[in-house]
Formats: structure tokens, sequence, C-alpha cells
């Protein structure tokens, strides 16, 4: 089945350091993605759409300079949280499907465990 | 209006219980729907898509009604192994995904 990589899976970080998170489809291209971020107890919060090739769509209330999205190539999403604060810290998980099927469904990645200190 | 309401829960069950979760969506047009799971400190991981007709998948059955427009989750024979996340996710037109709040289920031995 379709398979989502996320990478790192857990970082910790002073603050004022910027962190990088990729997402990969592993065997089917994606023209979209999708970052989400999770706080504890509280429900999935779309932080973005990814596009490959043009810019990412932010949503309200998301800073797009301070989480900056490239999506290079089909298989490849990156999200960067610059200059990474305490309040930063959260679970970041990307999803993305493959663009052939309209309806398949999402597929996740093993999200990211960021903590600043 | 949210796009996709969602009993947060929490249900608690015991054991062999049979449980279920609804979930209502807006848009009429919506096209696809899903449920996933989702454990403490995970991603979600999807449970099974929701078809018209509905589909069972073992102790679990999906059903979709688009007159009423809300989709259901129904646990048989709850295991302590089910206690998780229930996140439905409606999708409208290819690349929009509209998640519900997610239903907290725990099963009680």
């Amino acid at each position: 089945g379709a398979v989502v990589s996320q990478h790192p899976s857990w970082v910790i970080c002073k603050s004022g350091t910027s962190v990088k998170i990729e997402c990969r489809s592993l065997d089917f291209q994606a023209t979209t993605m999708f970052w989400y971020r999770q706080f504890p107890k509280q429900s999935l919060m779309l932080m973005a759409t990814s596009n490959e090739g043009s810019k990412a769509t932010y949503e309200q209330g998301v800073e797009k300079d301070k989480f900056l999205i490239n999506h290079a190539s089909l298989t490849l999403s990156t999200l960067t949280v610059t200059s990474a604060h305490p309040e930063d810290s959260s679970f970041y998980i990307c999803s993305a499907r493959d663009w052939r099927y309209s309806n398949q469904p999402q597929h996740f990645g093993d999200g990211t465990r960021l903590s600043i200190l | 209006r949210k796009e996709v309401e969602q009993d947060p829960g929490p249900f608690n069950v015991p054991e062999g219980a049979t449980v279920a979760f609804n979930c209502t969506y807006s848009n009429s047009a919506s096209q696809s729907f899903f449920w996933y799971r989702q454990d403490c400190r995970k991603e979600p991981k999807l449970l099974m898509s929701v078809y018209s007709s509905g589909n069972e998948d073992g102790r679990f059955t999906a059903q979709l009604n688009r007159a009423s427009q809300y989709i259901s989750l129904l646990i048989r024979d709850s295991k302590l192994s089910d206690s998780a996340t229930y996140l439905c996710v409606v999708n409208e037109n290819g690349n929009q995904f509209y998640f519900g709040t997610g239903t907290s289920l725990t099963v009680i031995p």
C-alpha cells in the first residue's frame, strides 16, 4: 500500500534554531501534500497545503514566513520551522495521496515530535 | 458551521460491547469518506473507507447515509486494543479533506 515517510521522528532543539522536516511519498507521486500540527489532547489542525512546483496554501493564522514549505518534486515536501520557540513545540504530521486516483484516502507520515527548549 | 462534526466522547465501554460513532458533514457534494484511527502520540492510520452501500471489515462496519449526510462506524465485540481516537474524514473535491475532531474510545476490562 501507499507509504509516506517522514523524517526526523523526534527533534529537540534550542530556541532560535530552524528545523527542517521532510515528507516523502515512497511508492507514489503526490502533487499535493498536507502539513498538520497537533497539540496534546487536541485535534489535528491543517497548517498548509503543499503544491508541487508552486507556492503552498496556508490556513488562516499560520505564518508563511515562520513555516516555510517547499515541494520541489512529486515525492518530497519539506516544512521548515524557522527560529523555533517553545510554543512551536508540537507534533507535526504530513500526509499525501496518490494523485492519480481521486477517491484515494490520505496516508500519513509517522509524524515529527518537535521539542524546543 | 464546521464541514465535519463529530462527537468527541469520550466513550468508555466494557470489553465485548458494541459501540457506534457518527459523523455528520455539511457539503452534500462530498465525494469520499474515511475512518481513521489515531493512537496516543502516533499518526492517524486508515481504518477503512466508507462506501455508499456500506462495508464491513471483521468487527468494523462503516455506513454512509447521503440523504442525512452522515457516516457511521460500528465496532462489535470491543477489544482493549480498540481503545484509540477515531477520526472521520470527508473528501470534498479531490484535494479538500476535512477531519472531524475525533471520538475518544476507551474499552474497559
